[in-house]
């Protein structure tokens, strides 16, 4: 199985929004609600900022959303901040006991 | 908070062999699946391996099975990978990662610093 296609930067000024994308199969993306993001800061280990295609977890701030439609899912991040450039990883599982990551997308807020 | 403490990285030479700890604080150990997770330093992530919470069910990556053993110590709170026949291809830094509550299919939530492991000659 094949890694998840992310595009490799995505880029907004400060309070704008920026939409990443994260393109997979019929076998895993769209198969299953146990997609998720993880954004990374330089050094330091992933953190999770969204479960379940759309859940946020408990700190994370309401200006992360996650969606899904068909293969591709989708973390917009609204009211850009300095503080989220960072690099974001989109999961999925993959069925047969397997998960999946994607390339990552470096976020950076001009 | 939940904290997962990864150790036992280091270099190797390719063929032999290294095991890994993650020695796991503040939650419940046995109610949680738990991962490794691999990134090759400025690449993305590779999940490596996951075994159920109550130690009954280990799953692996096409890539590393056969060769790697993930199992875990329930009166310790920790969890370990065995890597065995290792190659070059397999340098990455190794993350620990905890996984869904009394399930296997699940997102992960948590994840250690990692401990970096380098197969060299």
């Amino acid at each position: 199985q094949s890694a998840l296609t992310q595009p490799p930067s995505a880029s907004g000024s400060p309070g704008q929004s920026v939409t990443l994308s994260c393109t997979g199969t019929s076998s895993d993306v769209g198969a299953y609600i146990f997609v998720s993001w993880y954004q990374q800061h330089p050094g330091k280990a992933p953190k999770l900022v969204m479960y379940e295609v759309s859940k946020r977890p408990s700190g994370v701030p309401d200006r992360f959303s996650g969606s899904k439609s068909g293969n591709m899912a989708s973390l917009t991040v609204s009211g850009l901040q300095a503080e989220d450039e960072a690099d974001y990883y989109c999961s999925s599982y993959a069925g047969r006991n397997n998960w999946l990551f994607g390339g990552g997308t470096k976020l950076t807020v001009l | 908070q939940v904290q997962l403490v990864e150790s036992g990285g280091g270099v190797v030479q390719p063929g032999r062999s290294l095991r890994l700890s993650c020695a796991t604080f503040q939650f419940t150990f046995t109610h949680y699946a738990m991962h490794w997770v691999r990134q090759v330093p400025g690449k993305g992530l590779e999940w490596v391996a996951v075994i159920s919470h109550d130690g009954h069910n280990q799953y692996y990556a096409e890539s590393v099975k056969g060769r790697f053993t993930i199992s875990r110590d329930d009166s310790r709170g920790t969890v370990f990978l065995q890597m065995n026949s290792l190659r070059p291809e397999d340098s990455a830094l190794y993350y620990c990662a905890r996984g869904g509550w009394k399930v296997v299919i699940a997102d992960i939530d948590h994840w250690g610093q990692g401990t970096l492991v380098t197969v060299s000659s």
